[in-house]
């Protein structure tokens, strides 16, 4: 696709309940990140892949946080047992290659709000 | 531990005028310095990225500074619009490690015809 996509856009979870957001990075890209912005707060890496491989994931704010991103394209993460302070916007970013001075592309975000 | 402050939290003007949004950031060894731009519902969009050599990046009206040692940056805004109404995010990667970027809490700007 032409930018990075998520999915779900908007998601109402019941407190206890597991959630899955997807994303889907730029085609060809190597790095994907996932953010967490909490309302009116700036976004708050969690989690960084490249490739496959997940080669950080000191953001992650529990154990019930899990990244995956198997075949090195679409990634997921999965929050267990949500709570409400899991309510958040989660966003998605891929840049093509790994250095540092590669523009990061950011997906329009996950919209969790747990009740 | 990188820190990053915007000043100020929110801001509103009238059609026009030129306006500046401030970045402080505590840790000076940063790789690199981003702005970007946020609309309500939305994803973030860049809009300029500083190495940490430079000085300044110039787009269209965006103009955006760098002074690296003492750990500040400005956007620059001229002749504002109503569309230039936005959230203004500003993000820092550190120059060790790989590519984290670090936010700041960002401008809220509204801009009015």
């Amino acid at each position: 696709g032409a930018g990075v996509s998520q999915s779900p856009r908007y998601k109402v979870a019941k407190r206890g309940q597991d959630v899955a957001l997807r994303c889907d990075p730029i085609s060809g890209h190597v790095s994907l990140f996932w953010y967490q912005q909490a309302l009116g707060q700036g976004p708050e890496f969690l989690t960084y892949f490249q490739n496959e491989a997940q080669l950080d994931k000191s953001g992650l704010p529990s154990d019930r946080f899990f990244a995956e991103r198997p075949e090195g394209s679409v990634s997921t993460l999965k929050i267990q047992r949500t709570q409400q302070e899991d309510s958040a916007v989660y966003l998605c970013a891929s840049s093509l290659w790994a250095g540092a001075g590669n523009t990061i592309y950011f997906g329009e975000g996950s919209w969790l709000t747990v009740v | 531990k990188q820190e990053v402050t915007q000043i100020p939290a929110a801001l509103s003007v009238p059609e026009g005028e030129n306006l500046v949004l401030n970045c402080s950031f505590t840790d000076s060894a940063i790789y690199n310095l981003q702005w970007f731009r946020q609309d309500p519902g939305k994803g973030l969009t860049s809009l300029l990225l500083i190495q940490s050599s430079q000085r300044e990046q110039t787009s269209g009206r965006l103009n955006a500074s760098l002074d690296k040692s003492s750990g500040r940056s400005t956007l620059y805004i001229a002749a504002s619009q109503p569309g230039d109404s936005a959230t203004y995010l500003c993000a820092v990667r550190g120059d060790t490690g790989f590519q984290k970027l670090v936010f700041g809490t960002g401008t809220r700007l509204l801009v009015s015809p």
